[in-house]
């Protein structure tokens, strides 16, 4: 049982390098969040995607981008990496009638 | 204002005891209420869904109070294994997928 999985589980970028963090889930479900967790924020949205076809800006968007390249997939760009961007990212997925989150197991991305 | 505030803690409290914390949401119209547990570096999982009644899962009892705004979560007889920190979850509209966190309340259950 797969579940939601995320890659990589690591990265190092250099201050405007790019990269595409991945998210993929075998549940079938139509909704996908991408959130980035901080000491002392909680959880913040970044993006989420309704459904196929759809994507929409959460809390804090600035500096990225996403696609959701079908069902399965909803993928987040950083396309000029700042140290600000220095978090632990989260996919997750959700069912149409099942109020529950599925969660990757997280990225920790360092921007130096 | 945040949409959605809890108060980060830390709450430390010995083994047996009841605790108790709270999480106040801004928008009126929200309509589903969550409790998420997450343990250290790894990823939220859902504890319990919060129904306008009230309800409870063992030793959890989760409340909600639509006119003060408010969720609350209440353990007894907490176990060392209860240390975590626990995240409010509010959806706020219906029919709307996006789902808001709070900042998470840590919890440290001492022998």
């Amino acid at each position: 049982n797969a579940g939601v999985t995320q890659t990589p589980k690591f990265q190092v970028l250099k201050t405007g390098q790019s990269m595409t963090l991945q998210c993929a889930q075998d549940m079938n479900h139509n909704s996908m969040y991408w959130y980035r967790q901080d000491p002392g924020m909680g959880l913040r949205l970044i993006y989420y995607s309704a459904s196929e076809g759809t994507t929409d800006k959460g809390e804090v968007p600035n500096g990225y981008n996403v696609s959701r390249l079908n069902k399965r997939e909803f993928s987040l760009r950083l396309e000029s990496a700042a140290p600000s961007q220095t978090s632990v990212y989260f996919c997750a997925s959700k069912g149409q009638r099942n109020e529950k989150l599925f969660f990757g197991s997280g990225t920790q991305l360092s921007v130096l | 204002r945040k949409e959605v505030e809890q108060d980060p803690g830390p709450f430390n409290v010995p083994e047996g005891a009841t605790v108790a914390f709270n999480c106040t949401y801004s928008n009126s119209a929200s309509q589903s209420f969550f409790w998420y547990r997450q343990d250290c570096r790894k990823e939220p999982k859902l504890l319990m869904s919060v129904y306008s009644s009230g309800n409870e899962d063992g030793r959890f009892t989760a409340q909600l109070n639509r006119a003060s705004q408010y969720i609350s979560l209440l353990i007894r007889d907490s176990k060392l294994s209860d240390s975590a920190t626990y995240l409010c979850v509010v959806r706020l509209n219906q029919g709307a997928q996006k789902l808001v966190f709070g900042q998470g309340t840590r919890l440290t259950i001492n022998p």
